[in-house]
Formats: C-alpha cells, structure tokens, sequence
C-alpha cells in the first residue's frame, strides 16, 4: 500500500521568512499527483498546490512552491513572505493515477506563524 | 456556489444509539468519500464510491456503512457508534479520471460517550 509520511509535526516560521515542509512517499507507480492541502482553525481542508508526476516542471501558486524530487519520492511545500494567515495544519496526499479519486494522506504538520 | 454539505456539524451521542452523517454535492461527482481525522495519523479513508450504487471499502471501514443510492448523496452510517469512533470525519467529492482534486465538506465533529 502506498504510504505518505510528514517528519515533522510541529513547524514554526517568523512572519514573512520562507519556510519548508517536507513530504515523501512511498509508491511502485509512475503515474500519480501529490497535493498539499491547508486545514486552518476552521477544519476547512483547502487545496493549496498540485503537481502531476509525469511534469519535471515544479508547481508554484503565488507564495507557494513545490519541489518534487520524483526519484527520491519527496514532495517538499516552500511557503514563501510567510503571513499569519498561513498558520494551520499542512497535509500531503498521494493520489494514484489507476485508483480513481482516492487519497492518502499523510499525518500532518502544524505550522505556527510567529508575528 | 459548489459545495458539499455534511450535516450535524456536531453531535454527542451515547455508544450503540445509531447515527447517520449526511453528505450532499451539487457538482455531480461522480466520485464521494469519507474519511476520518485523527491527531498525529492524518485522514484515513472509511469509504468511497465511484457512481451510483457503487461503493468499497477504504482503509478503516470497520463499524461503518455507507449508501449511494442518489449521485449527490452520500451518506455515512454507524449502526452501533464505540467510543473509539470519535473523530472528525470529512465527506469529499470529486471527478473520477482527471486530474481534479477532491472538493471536502467543512466537517462533523462526532463525539461517541
């Protein structure tokens, strides 16, 4: 079974500083997505940034960057010009191209925005 | 507005008083499925469906049931709730075969005394 795993569970980031979480996975497949959601005090769970195996190219969304290492199976989230607004629980998931919709995710890192 | 509604937000019950959490989308995804959140294991897959009448088994399926006999329904069961069934569970929906990520509902905190 595919396996998601997040080292840490705990992140804190002065306001406006970068901060890295990181994200690596275990599959036998090629063809897959990984996301990074945000789940903020609200439990909304919000998609922050997707990326396609088969695209070298990392995906970026505004503040936020990815860097995809498909050979070592890392998924890493960079948030740059952190905001306090950032501050909620990071989730990686796998999602498998053969497997319809279906998600794994893993266990979650909490980030703390520091003003 | 799209969504996917889950109702109660909360409930407290009592052990073996059986409860249903309702799930509803208005995007006509095919595809729905519920997981439960847990401190320090993430969100773990109870159930899923992929169409009408088609449902399966994720990873933690025990002590729940699920139906689908509606493409915007999908609702989650506990027969006879345990204690150990308190969590936060997430209703998700999505497109099947594209890259399209799972649209969630806004969650229900379920507390089993």
């Amino acid at each position: 079974a595919q396996t998601v795993t997040q080292s840490q569970p705990e992140m804190s980031v002065q306001e406006a500083e970068t901060v890295t979480l990181s994200c690596t996975y275990d599959t036998s497949e090629s063809d897959y997505y990984l996301f990074w959601y945000k789940q903020p005090p609200s439990r909304q769970m919000i998609l922050v940034i997707r990326q396609e195996a088969y695209k070298q190219q990392n995906a970026t969304e505004n503040r936020f960057s990815v860097n995809f290492q498909k050979a070592a199976k890392s998924f890493s989230l960079k948030i740059s010009d952190s905001q306090l607004g950032d501050a909620a629980m990071y989730f990686c998931a796998y999602r498998e191209e053969t497997s319809g919709s279906r998600l794994t995710f893993g266990e979650g890192t909490q980030l703390t925005v520091n003003p | 507005e799209a969504q996917v509604t889950q109702n109660p937000r909360y409930l407290i019950t009592v052990t073996g008083k059986k409860l249903t959490v309702t799930c509803s989308q208005n995007m006509n995804h095919e595809y729905m499925s519920w997981y439960r959140q847990d401190p320090g294991l993430g969100l773990r897959q109870i159930y899923y469906s992929m169409n009408v009448e088609v449902t399966d088994k994720g990873d933690v399926p025990e002590g729940y049931k699920v139906s689908r006999k509606e493409k915007r329904n999908f609702p989650l069961i506990l027969e006879s709730p345990s204690p150990n069934q308190t969590s936060l569970y997430f209703c998700a929906s999505s497109r099947t075969g594209e890259f399209q990520p799972q649209h969630f509902g806004d969650g229900t905190r379920l507390s089993i005394l």
